[in-house]
C-alpha cells in the first residue's frame, strides 16, 4: 500500500520567506508526528497529532512554526519569515495508533528545506 | 530517556554479519529499545524494539544484556542495501514520540 507522502521533496526559499510543507500520511492513521533533521544529525521531534488534536508541539523551534491537521488526515508544516538556521530536512511520520509501544512509525522521504 | 552511546560508524564485509552496539547505562525499566534505520535520502525505517528478552524478526535480530544496560542488533547477513545510520532508542511506554541520537553509520562494503 501507500506509504507517507511529502510535498515538495526540495523547496528553496529566500531568506524571510514562508513556505508550506505538506504531509499525506498513511489511510486511518491516527497520530502524525512532524521531525526536523539537521544535516548531520538524528531527526528532532517538533510536534505531533491525534486525529485533529494538537496534543505537543513543545520541539517547534519558534513561534514562527506552525502545523495543523484539519480534518485528521493531511498535515501541513508552515514557517514564517524563514531563516538560515531553517535549514534542514523535515519528516514526517504517522502511525496507527494513538501512541505507545504498539505502533511503529512510518516516515515519509522527508522535505529538505534550503533557505539563502 | 535514557542516554545512548553508539560508536559512530562501522563498516562489514557483505554478506557477513553485522553487530552494532549500543550502550544505554541509564536506561529505566519502563523503557524499550528500539532500533531504527535510515537509508541516504530517505525517513527512518522502523527495524526491531525489545524490553529484556532477545527478540527476531524477518530485519534482525536484537540482543539485550540481562542488566538491560546495552544491546546489540545483529544483522545476520549484510547486504549493501544495509547500508544506513541505525539509531539505537529507549522508549518510555507512555511516550509518543521517537527520541534520536546520532547513530552508527554502516557502510556494507563489496
Amino acid at each position: 500500500g501507500a506509504g507517507v507522502s511529502q510535498s515538495p521533496r526540495y523547496k528553496v526559499a529566500k531568506r524571510g520567506q514562508d513556505v508550506a510543507l505538506r504531509c499525506d500520511p498513511i489511510s486511518g492513521h491516527v497520530s502524525l508526528f512532524w521531525y526536523q533533521q539537521a544535516l548531520g544529525q538524528g531527526p528532532e521531534f517538533l510536534t505531533y497529532f491525534q486525529n485533529e488534536a494538537q496534543l505537543d508541539k513543545s520541539g517547534l523551534p519558534s513561534d514562527r512554526f506552525f502545523a495543523e491537521r484539519p480534518e485528521g488526515s493531511v498535515s501541513t508544516l508552515k514557517i514564517q519569515r524563514t531563516q538560515q538556521e531553517d535549514s534542514a530536512v523535515y519528516l514526517c511520520a504517522s502511525s496507527l495508533g494513538a501512541g505507545g509501544l504498539r505502533y511503529e512509525q512510518y516516515f515519509g522521504p522527508g522535505t529538505r528545506l534550503t533557505v539563502t | 530517556d535514557a542516554k545512548t552511546t553508539q560508536p559512530p560508524s562501522m563498516d562489514c564485509a557483505e554478506g557477513r554479519a553485522a553487530n552494532l552496539p549500543c550502550n544505554h547505562s541509564t536506561i529505566s525499566g519502563n523503557e524499550y529499545v528500539y532500533w531504527y534505520r535510515q537509508i541516504h535520502s530517505q525517513g527512518p525505517q522502523y527495524i526491531i524494539h525489545g524490553l529484556k528478552n532477545n527478540e527476531t524478526n524477518e530485519m534482525a535480530s536484537l540482543i539485550i544484556t540481562e542488566d538491560r544496560k546495552s544491546s546489540t542488533l545483529i544483522l545476520p547477513h549484510a547486504t549493501l542495501r544495509d547500508t544506513a545510520v541505525y539509531y539505537c532508542i529507549p522508549r518510555r511506554g507512555s511516550a509518543r514520540q521517537l527520541t534520536f541520537g546520532s547513530g552508527t553509520q554502516l557502510t556494507v562494503l563489496p
